[in-house]
């Protein structure tokens, strides 16, 4: 059983164009957690999705930031016009129901603006 | 809100001794899961341990144990024996189980505890 798929695993963005990160979550899983690192810092949840619904986002900035997980496919992260502040490690975590299942993470997306 | 503070930025030990890594955490919830989660430098986050707060039971996993201290909201990991594969950051983290609140689903995650392993 394939973990959890992060791609790309590194991206570079210049200032202002848009970032995708994607996340294949492990088979059976239909829950979806989004986690951001900045450097030297613990992780900060950012969203919560099932298949075809957000159930938290408290965690999201308000602007630019936006997630989905399709019925089919993986659950998108978009990050529109990026700026420098927004260079962190993007880990996307699933769990194979709710959440008193564990949590599965994958390597992450390490996002560069330059 | 729930809030978890890891007051050792770094810690060190030498290879085959016991370290003991700290976390503090705060929560009006009676009933909750906490984690200890590793990251060595591939920043892959590794599950290490899990404590469930209505078992009193202190968890085990091979060299790794916690002491969980529920009236004092503490939760150390302790690492026997230790290896130099254990070198990593370590972070400690909260859930809720309440599902009618607001942070059902989330990790909270500490600052994060850098752990050095001398040969």
């Amino acid at each position: 059983n394939a973990g959890v798929m992060q791609n790309p695993r590194h991206l570079v963005r210049r200032r202002g164009q848009e970032a995708r990160l994607r996340c294949s979550p492990m088979k059976g899983h239909s829950h979806v957690y989004w986690y951001r690192q900045l450097p030297e810092e613990g992780l900060k949840f950012m969203v919560y999705l099932q298949k075809e619904n957000i159930i938290d986002e408290s965690g999201m900035p308000k602007e630019r930031f936006s997630a989905e997980f399709p019925k089919e496919g993986p659950s998108i992260l978009r990050i529109q016009q990026v700026v420098r502040g927004d260079s962190a490690a993007y880990f996307c975590a699933s769990s194979p129901q709710g959440a008193f299942y564990e949590q599965y993470f994958g390597p992450g997306t390490r996002l560069t603006v330059t | 809100a729930q809030t978890v503070t890891q007051s050792q930025p770094e810690m060190s030990v030498q290879e085959a001794e016991t370290v003991t890594l700290s976390c503090t955490y705060d929560t009006s919830e009676s009933d909750y899961y906490l984690f200890w989660y590793k990251q060595p430098p591939s920043r892959q986050m590794i599950l290490v341990i899990r404590q469930e707060a209505y078992k009193q039971q202190n968890a085990t996993e091979n060299r790794f144990s916690v002491n969980f201290q529920k009236a004092a909201k503490s939760f150390s990991l302790k690492i026997s024996d230790s290896q130099l594969g254990d070198a990593a950051m370590y972070f400690c983290a909260y859930r809720s189980t309440n599902t009618g609140g607001t942070s059902y689903g989330k990790l909270t995650f500490g600052q994060g505890t850098i752990l050095t392993v001398h040969p």
